[in-house]
């Protein structure tokens, strides 16, 4: 089976630009989709298709896929971007989605 | 589009239970849905999806034989059913819109099912 790993917790300060990867055999092979998950919500889509934003998303959010990561980047942290994040590709050989454990990230 | 799932439920060990994901917005037939489960403090896990236009589905293995999937198109619902509930069921299940390679792009409010032995 095809295994996503995301480190447990990313630290930033208020302003400063938060990296969250998702490591993945070939990843960038595939297509790579971003969710946040604030406490006691739903997940929200930020980032698909590695870099696209849904609509309502802030341009603060961004995304990149290459070799065997997959990285959401988040510039200029607010407070309100404290949350889980997860990433998700497809495993095209099972046709099964995978998501990585999560990150959630602290705003210092 | 919005998916609004039916309430919490409380059970206990061995007893039976159906929950429910109604869509609207959108055409019920021209997308999956998935359903994913979220215990207590963890990660989101894949637990299986459906086809509402042929009700073809597909589970983990992980999920598979102990839950079932199934859509009713007249209504617009999916539904996510066990048999025969544990403890270890205790979680959050979340079902959500998507298609093949697609992101799940919406995503029902969630249903908390609480299982006491």
């Amino acid at each position: 089976s095809y295994v996503l790993t995301q480190p447990p917790s990313v630290s930033v300060a208020p302003g400063q630009t938060a990296r969250i990867t998702c490591g993945g055999n070939n990843i960038g092979s595939k297509s790579a989709h971003w969710y946040q998950q604030k406490p006691g919500q739903a997940p929200v889509l930020v980032v698909f298709d590695d870099d696209d934003r849904p609509s309502g998303i802030p341009e603060r959010f961004s995304g990149s896929n290459s070799g065997n990561t997959a990285t959401l980047t988040i510039s200029r942290v607010e407070a309100g971007d404290e949350a889980g994040y997860y990433c998700q590709v497809w495993n095209t050989s099972s046709e099964h989605p995978v998501f990585g454990g999560g990150t959630t990230l602290t705003v210092l | 589009v919005q998916l609004v799932q039916s309430g919490a439920e409380v059970k206990k060990h061995g007893e039976s239970l159906r929950i429910s994901c109604k869509a609207s917005g959108y055409s019920f037939t021209s997308y999956w849905i998935t359903w994913v489960r979220q215990m207590p403090g963890k990660g989101l896990e894949w637990m299986g999806q459906i086809d509402p236009s042929g009700s073809s589905t597909k589970y983990s293995p992980s999920f598979e034989g102990h839950v079932t999937i199934s859509a009713d198109k007249s209504i617009r619902t999916a539904y996510l059913q066990f048999s025969s509930l544990r403890p270890s069921d205790t979680a959050i299940y979340y079902c959500a819109r998507t298609y093949s390679l697609l992101p799940f792009d919406s995503w029902g409010q969630g249903t908390l099912v609480t299982v006491s032995s």
